[in-house]
């Protein structure tokens, strides 16, 4: 069974400073690895996803997010933090044939003037 | 507009009494899913279904049921409501018969008394 650990329930930055959001995963196949966003009062929106090939890839609103299988990870980053960031965020593993869906318990970004 | 829309936003029942969360997509997706929130939990998928009836247990299918007898409509079924399943659900739909990329319907918050 796959399973995911992100650490640090909040993660507080300045507007402009890097954003590093942590995910490390458990899988016993090759992992499908995700990045969701959830605004306040909204339902999740898909910022990223790694399923195979190349290690980073790239998402919308600037993120990214690097596979290393060495490291079990998958940290989300951001160069530049916008307050329009301010937002939790779920990185999410799932099984090779993309029936189950395991959600870490999140990481609310807090982004400050 | 292409959504997922789940009904109703709000709902406070009182424990034992049936109740349905209804889920609807129209992107024309083979695969939904619901899922739960909790504080401190992230998300806890409770039942999946790829297709029209086809429908599978999630982590959590306990005291919940589901049917998908048109491609659309995803309904969440609670039998005999009880407090522990006061909680955050949303509904989910995706492209294919995979969970590559969520759609997220805007949550439907159930207080069970």
């Amino acid at each position: 069974a796959q399973s995911v650990t992100q650490l640090g329930s909040h993660v507080s930055v300045s507007e402009g400073a890097l954003v590093l959001l942590r995910c490390n995963y458990s899988s016993s196949v090759p992992p499908y690895l995700f990045w969701y966003v959830q605004y306040p009062n909204q339902g999740l929106q898909l910022l990223l996803k790694y399923t195979t090939g190349a290690t980073l890839v790239k998402g919308i609103n600037g993120f990214e997010a690097e596979f290393k299988k060495s490291e079990t990870s998958f940290h989300l980053t951001k160069p530049s933090a916008h307050m329009s960031d301010a937002a939790e965020y779920f990185c999410a593993v799932t099984n090779s044939g993309y029936s189950t869906l395991t959600f870490g318990k999140g990481t609310m970004l807090l982004v400050s003037p | 507009e292409a959504q997922v829309t789940q009904n109703p936003r709000y709902l406070i029942t009182v424990t034992g009494k049936k109740l349905t969360v209804t889920c609807s997509q129209n992107m024309n997706h083979e695969y939904m899913s619901w899922y739960r929130q909790d504080p401190g939990l992230g998300l806890r998928q409770i039942y999946y279904s790829m297709n029209v009836e086809v429908t599978d247990k999630g982590d959590v299918p306990e005291g919940y049921k589901v049917s998908r007898k048109e491609k659309r409509n995803f309904p969440l079924i609670l039998e005999s409501p009880s407090p522990n399943q006061t909680s955050l659900y949303f509904c989910a739909s995706s492209f294919g018969t995979t969970n590559e990329k969520l759609f997220f319907g805007s949550g439907t918050q159930l207080s069970v008394l």
